[in-house]
């Protein structure tokens, strides 16, 4: 099992442009999120999916969306990136609620000039 | 609303030493705990956790964590740490009701190990 993919590892854009982080897992979990990692800010939510269909807003999504696009993937969209948008992203998936444990991928390093 | 404080962003121990990492959270509702573990350009990955039962939870790699609802804290701690401990730590919270999962983090805190 690969567990949680992510890509790309590292992207840099200009301010403006749009991008797609993807994410996949084939643990065939329901409940799928996406994180920020900043600088002596720890993690914060961005997005997270329940289910397949189902979407919601976490901490800070201002200038993002998300697509659940089946039970494996979970994209997240930035459709006019700014500096203040650089971070590392990561995507995870629950098991099962009563152990309730997420697993993490590897990150997106990303750069807005 | 809840919040986590990890009380020192960064802990230089040298190799063998005991450790202790501090996690205080701010709640208004039950909460499950969680320490993950992130080692340098990866992802996290689960320590322990506690959901319920024995307030005393044991981990991987030889870490323990106690839970103290009373000083609201998750403290995390191993008897004698190695250099492949060097990593950053982070304490997060999410609520017990709604089964969301969503998971609030600390800040974090770098674990330095010394030889």
């Amino acid at each position: 099992n690969a567990g949680v993919t992510q890509t790309p590892k590292f992207q840099v854009l200009k301010t403006g442009q749009s991008m797609t982080l993807q994410c996949a897992q084939d643990m065939n979990h329901n409940s799928m999120y996406w994180y920020r990692q900043d600088p002596g800010m720890g993690l914060r939510l961005i997005y997270y999916s329940a289910s397949e269909g189902t979407t919601d807003k976490g901490e800070v999504p201002n200038g993002y969306n998300v697509s659940r696009l089946n039970k494996r993937e979970f994209s997240l969209r930035l459709e006019s990136a700014a500096p203040s948008q650089t971070s590392v992203y990561f995507c995870a998936s629950r098991d099962r609620p009563s152990t309730d444990t997420q697993y993490f991928g590897p990150g997106t390093r990303l750069t807005v000039l | 609303a809840q919040s986590v404080t990890q009380l020192d962003s960064q802990v230089p121990v040298f190799e063998e030493a005991p450790v202790e990492l501090r996690c205080n959270y701010s709640s208004s509702v039950s909460v499950y705990l969680f320490w993950y573990v992130q080692y340098p350009n990866q992802g996290l990955q689960l320590l322990l956790k506690y959901l319920s039962g024995s307030t005393l939870v044991k981990g991987i790699n030889g870490f323990e964590a106690e839970f103290n609802k009373s000083q609201t804290s998750f403290h995390l701690r191993k008897p004698s740490v190695h250099i492949s401990d060097t990593a950053e730590y982070f304490c997060a919270v999410s609520e017990e009701s709604g089964n969301t999962g969503k998971l609030i983090f600390g800040q974090g805190t770098t674990l330095q190990v010394k030889p």
